[in-house]
C-alpha cells in the first residue's frame, strides 16, 4: 500500500493478557520507528529499527515491551502481562533513509484499552 | 532529557483569519525541527519543518519560524479553513534523527 498500516486498529485487553501489535511500513523503508501516545499527549519515542536490527530501544517502558522486526520489514510490538497504564495509542513510521531527517510517514496507529 | 512543550493547549479562530501556534524547546542540540497536524483518529501528519541553521520556511499557506536564542518556534497559517481544525505538535530531533521529541499539542478549532 501507499502508507503506513498498523493493525488492529482498536485492541482491548484484560489486565495481564499479552497483545501483539503489528505495523506494515512503505515498501523499501529501511527506518522504522515506535511511538507511545497517551490521551492528550505528544507521542513518545518507544524503539527504532534500521533494516532488522534494533539501533535504539530506550524508550521501551519496562520490559514487557518487546518489539521486533525479523526481516527488515512488518515490525511487532508485543506487550506482555498488560497493565492499566498501558493503554494508549501505539503509532508506527517509517522513513526511507537512516533515521528521520527526511520526515517520517506515520500510521493511523493501534489504539489499546487495557481493562 | 529534553522537553518540548507549548505554550497554549487550545486555540480558537475565525475562519480566514491567520493562525500563530507557538513551541518551546530546552535542548539547544536540536538540529531539526517539524511541525505536525494530527486529526482524530490519525497518525500525526507532516506540514513542515525547517533545520536549525535558518531562522524561516514558507510553505502552502504555512509558515515555520525558528529563533534558537530563545529557543521558540512558531507556526502560522494563513487564511485558516475548517479543514486546518486539529491537534498541532512541534517535534524536535538531533543530527542523528533517530527519535523525535514531541510537545504535548496545541488544538485549533476553526469557527466557520
Amino acid at each position: 500500500g501507499a502508507g503506513v498500516s498498523q493493525s488492529p486498529r482498536y485492541k482491548v485487553a484484560k489486565r495481564g493478557q499479552d497483545v501483539a501489535l503489528r505495523c506494515d511500513p512503505i515498501s523499501g523503508h529501511v527506518s522504522l520507528f515506535w511511538y507511545q501516545q497517551a490521551l492528550g499527549q505528544g507521542p513518545e519515542f518507544l524503539t527504532y529499527f534500521q533494516n532488522e536490527a534494533q539501533l535504539d530501544k530506550s524508550g521501551l517502558p519496562s520490559d514487557r515491551f518487546f518489539a521486533e522486526r525479523p526481516e527488515g520489514s512488518v515490525s511487532t510490538l508485543k506487550i506482555q502481562r498488560t497493565q492499566q497504564e498501558d493503554s494508549a495509542v501505539y503509532l508506527c513510521a517509517s522513513s526511507l533513509g537512516v533515521g528521520s531527517l527526511n520526515g517520517y510517514t506515520f500510521g493511523s496507529g493501534t489504539r489499546l484499552t487495557v481493562v | 532529557g529534553e522537553s518540548v512543550g507549548l505554550h497554549l493547549p487550545t486555540l480558537s479562530v475565525q475562519e480566514g483569519d491567520n493562525s500563530i501556534i507557538n513551541c518551546a524547546y530546552s535542548n539547544s542540540a536540536s538540529d531539526y525541527f517539524i511541525w505536525y497536524k494530527q486529526e482524530s483518529g490519525k497518525g500525526p501528519q507532516f506540514i513542515i519543518d525547517i533545520r536549525s541553521n535558518m531562522d524561516k520556511r514558507q510553505g502552502q499557506r504555512v509558515t515555520v519560524l525558528l529563533n534558537k536564542t530563545v529557543k521558540h518556534l512558531s507556526l502560522q497559517i494563513a487564511a485558516t479553513q475548517p479543514g486546518d481544525s486539529a491537534v498541532y505538535f512541534c517535534a524536535e530531533t538531533d543530527f542523528t534523527g533517530n527519535q523525535f521529541y514531541f510537545g504535548t499539542g496545541t488544538s485549533l478549532t476553526v469557527i466557520p
